[in-house]
């Protein structure tokens, strides 16, 4: 079947370090990866994706890396910030090609 | 600019009463999404929608609850006959066609008393 979990459900750095946000796939057909972040009371916020084709790709603060290999996908936050606080998802595109499949979610605390 | 907005924010339904759940996707796009977000879960992919078709429904519940996306207005996802297993947030993601990136809205959060 397929399904997308997280190694960690909870993870606590402290401020201005680099924090490392794991996934791990089960569907090798899935081709498209994307990455959100969910603030308490709020709905899920595109970070940044990644396409099958690619093993890295990185955006303002953010890279994301993709394993194909071991079917696994990772997040880097650099210099965490207090605002960084929040619920990480990993989502794949599943074979139906439309639904994301969503993870259950990794929670990252900032302490200053 | 506006992003994808979802009214009313906050539902509250008796046992039993009907609830409608609405979606305005962002501007220029067409596909239209609904998750179901229990506590301390990740979102379930519900249906997909585009303009007066549903492509995907394989997430829907199979008794009392529809979703449409008419041509003109919202999307409506409808709950008839709630029971307390249906309160959790809802959520609704659109994309513009052939492009996997969904933006979510705040979504609804529905309490069944």
């Amino acid at each position: 079947g397929e399904s997308v979990g997280l190694h960690l459900p909870t993870l606590s750095v402290q401020e201005g370090d680099n924090s490392i946000i794991n996934c791990a796939y089960s569907n090798s057909a899935s081709d498209y990866f994307i990455w959100y972040k969910q603030e308490s009371g709020k709905g899920p916020q595109f970070i940044i994706d990644i396409r099958s084709n690619m093993d890295k790709r990185q955006g303002q603060r953010v890279t994301v890396l993709l394993n194909k290999t071991v079917k696994h996908l990772s997040l880097q936050i650099a210099a965490t910030q207090p605002g960084d606080s929040a619920v990480y998802f990993c989502a794949e595109k599943g074979q139906a090609g439309t639904a994301l499949i969503f993870g259950k979610g990794t929670t990252l605390s900032v302490s200053s | 600019n506006a992003g994808v907005m979802q009214n009313p924010r906050h539902l509250v339904r008796r046992r039993g009463q009907e609830a409608r759940l609405r979606c305005s996707p962002m501007k220029g796009h067409s596909h239209v999404y609904w998750y179901r977000q229990l506590p301390e879960e990740g979102l379930k992919f519900m249906v997909y929608l585009q303009k007066e078709n549903i492509i995907d429904e394989s997430g829907m519940p199979k008794e009392r609850f529809s979703a449409e996306f008419p041509k003109e207005g919202p999307s409506i996802l409808r709950i008839q006959q709630v029971v307390r297993g249906d309160s959790a947030a809802y959520f609704c993601a659109s994309s513009p066609p052939a492009v996997g990136e969904q933006y979510f809205g705040p979504g609804t959060r529905l309490t069944v008393t």
